[in-house]
C-alpha cells in the first residue's frame, strides 16, 4: 500500500462547478497535510496546508481532514480554466519527509 | 527575498555518465530535501540535508548522493546514469523540525534526460 493514494483522474468539470479532489494516506501519526498545484513542466506550488481536523478555507479553496477516516481533501469552488493543472496531496511524515501522492489531474471545461 | 534556486534548468546525459545538480534554499531556510519526479508520477523524497549531514533517506540507491554546504546550499550527485534516472528533480527547502508552517518552498527543478 502507498503511503499516498490519489485518483489519477482526469477530473472533468466545468467551469463554474466545484471541483473536488481526494486523498488518503496511511500513517496514522502523520501531522500535517498539503495541497500543491503542478502546472505541466512546472514545479510543484503550495496552495493549501491543514494540521487539524475540520475545514479550512483560503478564498475559492476548502481542504478537510478527517484524521479517523485518515482522508483528506480539497474543494475547488467556481472553478476557472486556470484551475486545470494536476493536484498533489502531501503528507508530512516526520522531520518534514513529505510523501506525495501521484497527483490528479484536473480539466476545467471553459 | 529569493526562493529556491536550482541549477541548471535542464541537462542531458549519456548512459553511465556523473551529474552534480545544485540548489539554494529559501533564506531563511536551513534544510534542503531532493525529490525526483517521473512523468506522470508524484515526486519521490530522495534525501533530506541538515547541518551538513543527511538527515533521512528514501528509498534510492547510492548511486546518488548529495552534500550540504555551511551556507545550506545542497548538491545532489548522481553515479553511473541509467535511463531510469530521467526525470524531474526537485530541491525543497524547509526550516528545520519543521517549525515553517507552511511545508516546502520547490525550486523550479532540473529536467534531467539520460540517453
Amino acid at each position: 500500500q502507498k503511503e499516498v493514494e490519489q485518483n489519477s483522474g482526469p477530473l472533468s468539470v466545468p467551469e463554474g462547478a466545484i471541483a473536488s479532489l481526494n486523498c488518503t494516506y496511511s500513517d496514522r501519526v502523520s501531522q500535517s497535510f498539503f495541497w500543491y498545484r503542478q502546472y505541466s513542466g512546472k514545479s510543484p506550488e503550495l496552495i493549501m496546508s491543514i494540521y487539524s481536523n475540520g475545514d479550512k478555507e483560503d478564498g475559492r479553496f476548502t481542504a478537510q481532514l478527517n484524521k479517523a477516516s485518515q482522508y483528506v481533501s480539497l474543494l475547488i469552488r467556481d472553478s476557472q480554466p486556470s484551475d486545470s493543472a494536476t493536484y498533489l496531496c502531501a503528507v508530512n511524515i516526520n522531520f518534514n519527509k513529505f510523501y506525495f501522492g501521484s497527483g490528479t489531474k484536473l480539466n476545467v471545461k471553459p | 527575498d529569493a526562493g529556491v534556486t536550482q541549477s541548471p534548468t535542464h541537462l542531458i546525459k549519456t548512459r553511465g555518465q556523473q551529474v552534480t545538480l545544485r540548489c539554494s534554499p529559501k533564506s531563511g531556510h536551513d534544510t534542503v530535501s531532493w525529490y525526483q519526479q517521473a512523468l506522470g508520477q508524484g515526486p519521490q523524497f530522495i534525501f533530506q540535508y541538515y547541518e551538513e549531514e543527511e538527515r533521512q533517506r528514501g528509498n534510492f540507491p547510492d548511486r546518488f548522493s548529495g552534500h550540504q554546504f555551511p551556507n545550506y546550499s545542497s548538491e545532489l550527485n548522481v553515479n553511473a546514469l541509467l535511463l531510469g534516472d530521467s526525470a524531474l528533480y526537485l530541491c525543497a527547502s524547509s526550516d528545520s523540525f519543521g517549525r515553517s508552517p507552511y511545508g516546502y518552498t520547490f525550486g523550479s527543478g532540473t529536467r534531467l534526460t539520460v540517453v
